[in-house]
């Protein structure tokens, strides 16, 4: 079965600088996904992006988080400027349809990122 | 908001033994629900969903029923094997950001070790 392919699966940063997490989504899928996971928390749901926008974001991407898909295969998230609490797993997915049309979600292995 | 609750785990049972994870949610208008599972070093796939109430979702032996009336979609399974051992998440389709796409509000994610 295609996979959702993320990397790193460990990345280590110090608080204030600048992280990429980078991700491969399935290649006929349109709808893309970022999500995190503190530890011992919730998954959360970060932003969706469509036809090289972002469609919804929730309270928690703010303004130090961007996404982009520079070439057409790669998806990533961008972290500008890093704090403690951005310490998590982040997942990436992919899905040819919307949730509202209950097309299932196709999820990375996520990168679990620490931040110091 | 909408939001979803899975029980705490970890949850350790013997092979063959009967298995349920509660979860329940809260949710305005007719949300899906789902449930996903992580394998060691795997990202998140869908296991089973239903999408409307009464529905039963089934998949590997696992069970899940909508049930509108407690709010609830227990993940069940007759007799557990080792290698299904994993961690367990309930979620819900949610479409309250305004747009069409709709997103995942996803439980913390219940861990299930199944010893031989």
């Amino acid at each position: 079965e295609p996979e959702v392919t993320q990397t790193p699966s460990h990345q280590v940063t110090q608080m204030g600088q600048e992280v990429i997490l980078r991700c491969v989504p399935i290649s006929n899928h349109l709808y893309f996904y970022w999500y995190r996971q503190i530890l011992g928390q919730k998954v959360e749901f970060l932003v969706s992006f469509y036809n090289n926008e972002i469609s919804e974001k929730s309270e928690i991407f703010d303004d130090q988080f961007s996404v982009e898909r520079p070439d057409g295969s790669n998806f990533t998230l961008k972290i500008r400027s890093t704090k403690l609490e951005d310490s998590a797993m982040y997942f990436c997915a992919s899905s040819v349809g919307t949730v509202t049309t209950n097309e299932k979600l196709f999820f990375g292995s996520g990168t679990q990122l620490s931040v110091l | 908001g909408n939001s979803v609750t899975q029980m705490e785990g970890p949850v350790t049972l013997s092979e063959e033994a009967f298995l349920t994870i509660n979860c329940t949610y809260t949710a305005t208008g007719y949300p899906s629900l789902f449930w996903y599972v992580q394998y060691p070093g795997e990202g998140l796939q869908l296991l089973l969903k239903a999408t409307k109430a009464d529905d039963k979702g089934s998949n590997k032996g696992f069970e899940a029923t909508y049930r509108k009336e407690t709010t609830s979609f227990h993940l069940e399974k007759g007799s557990v094997q080792v290698s299904d051992s994993a961690v367990y998440f309930c979620a819900l389709s949610d479409q309250n950001y305004g747009g069409s796409q709709g997103n995942l509000i996803f439980g913390k994610g219940t861990k299930l070790s199944v010893k031989p």
